[in-house]
């Protein structure tokens, strides 16, 4: 069965980096998008953009554009998002997902980031 | 971006009541238009996609429909596990945007 399966949570300084995993199981990992979305505490949905793992091709949301990085480890099956100059509304429950049909099915159990000196 | 307007934001409702929430886009998203349940310190669940297509192994009391800008999603009869929070999605258009959630709780 597909898993996805991220790191743990992280507290960091503002200013800072921090780089999340999500590791991928049960299906070919060259075969889907793998994409990144967040949450802020009682907050909704925002997409962060996704990564193509077979060529390492990525698609940002503007918003992120120039702090966020997306890479991949096709040795492992792993994922991995960078979002650096981190600021105290960055604090959130990170979510690597896959699609299914056409949109995301599969989630990862979330990462919570939480920005403060 | 495509801007996602959900409606209500919270509603009260009792088990066995008929819910609807309804979703409009801010531009046509050719029923590229998904939903999906979040509960408390859970990643979301979808639950319909392609504007009326149920996931499978999701209950027949889901349903949804729309098209054009317009779409809304529908609870036959809540049960006690549906009392989450219910988000639509388009992903017509990157970026991919959400609804801003309707918190569905017990009256």
């Amino acid at each position: 069965q597909v898993q996805l399966v991220q790191s743990g949570a992280e507290v960091v300084k503002p200013g800072a980096s921090v780089k999340v995993s999500c590791k991928a199981s049960g299906y070919n990992f060259n075969d889907y998008y793998l994409y990144w979305v967040r949450q802020a505490p009682g907050q909704g949905l925002e997409w962060m953009g996704r990564i193509t793992p077979n060529s390492g091709a990525t698609n940002y949301n503007d918003k992120f554009q120039g702090r966020v990085t997306m890479t991949r480890d096709t040795s492992i099956n792993t994922a991995y998002m960078e979002l650096s100059r981190l600021r105290s509304d960055d604090t959130a429950v990170y979510y690597c997902a896959r699609e299914g049909m056409v949109t995301l099915t599969y989630w990862g159990q979330g990462t919570l980031v939480t920005v403060s000196s | 971006d495509i801007q996602m307007t959900q409606s209500p934001s919270l509603l009260s409702a009792s088990v066995g009541d008929r819910v609807t929430i309804t979703c409009r886009a801010s531009q046509v998203i050719s029923n590229s238009l998904a939903w999906y349940q979040q509960s408390p310190g859970k990643a979301p669940k979808l639950l319909l996609y392609a504007a009326s297509i149920l996931e499978s192994g999701v209950p027949s009391r889901f349903s949804a429909s729309g098209s054009g800008t317009d779409y809304s999603f529908t609870i036959s009869s809540l049960q006690p596990e549906d009392f989450a929070t219910y988000y639509c999605q388009q992903y017509y258009i990157t970026p991919w945007t959400f609804g801003q959630g309707t918190k569905v709780e017990i009256k």
